[in-house]
């Protein structure tokens, strides 16, 4: 029962560097999420899938790009890293039945720094 | 548009005492209502939910009732933990929103011996 893994658990970028943070999950759920989470600011949305195939914005997009690869997977991608993007990143899932009662799952996050 | 306000921290509490963390929202229908939970150096998870109105959701000693008419959704424990100390945050599911799931922006508990 892996639920939702994200790799890598840590990783230091130099400014102008690019990367790809990888999630996937074994749930068979159709929404996945990302997210980072900084001092005093909470869980901000970056980008959502809430099907295989779709991709949408979030509060905050500007720098990411994502990708749906598959039902399991979901990417963030930084193409020129900055040292405002230094932050915690979660990926969650959740099942969607229609009715919007289903919690998320969360992997365990990514901390990535920007130097 | 539709959004969450939550009661900002850090909150303090010794042992025992009382716990309340306030969560109001705004929306055009009727959200469900979840509170989820992060202990240091961990993801999120479920504390609770309620998913129509007057439900009441609770797990571990903490509840949280759904008041339609003032678009409450309030956390409550009668008597923290040392173990509660975590970030809580509270997070309305806005169904019309195309599946876009967001969070308030978290409250810190502490809780001392």
């Amino acid at each position: 029962n892996a639920g939702v893994t994200q790799t890598p658990k840590f990783q230091v970028l130099k400014t102008g560097q690019s990367m790809t943070l990888q999630c996937a999950q074994d749930m068979n759920h159709n929404s996945m999420y990302w997210y980072r989470q900084d001092p005093g600011m909470g869980l901000r949305l970056i980008y959502y899938s809430a099907s295989e195939g779709t991709t949408d914005k979030g509060e905050v997009p500007n720098g990411y790009n994502v990708s749906r690869l598959n039902k399991r997977e979901f990417s963030l991608r930084l193409e020129s890293a900055a040292p405002s993007q230094t932050s915690v990143y979660f990926c969650a899932s959740r099942l969607e039945r229609g009715t919007g009662t289903t919690e998320a799952f969360f992997g365990q996050g990514t901390r990535l720094t920007v130097v | 548009g539709d959004s969450v306000t939550q009661m900002e921290g850090p909150v303090t509490l010794s042992e025992e005492a009382f716990l309340t963390i306030n969560c109001t929202y705004t929306a055009t229908g009727y959200p469900s209502l979840f509170w989820y939970v992060q202990y240091p150096g961990e993801g999120l998870q479920l504390l609770l939910k309620a998913t129509k109105a007057d439900d009441k959701g609770s797990n571990k000693g903490f509840e949280a009732t759904y008041r339609k008419e003032t678009t409450s959704f309030h956390l409550e424990k009668g008597s923290v933990q040392v173990s509660d100390s975590a970030v809580y945050f509270c997070a309305p599911f806005f169904y019309n929103q195309g599946g876009k799931l967001i969070f308030g922006q978290g409250t810190e508990l502490s809780v001392k011996p």
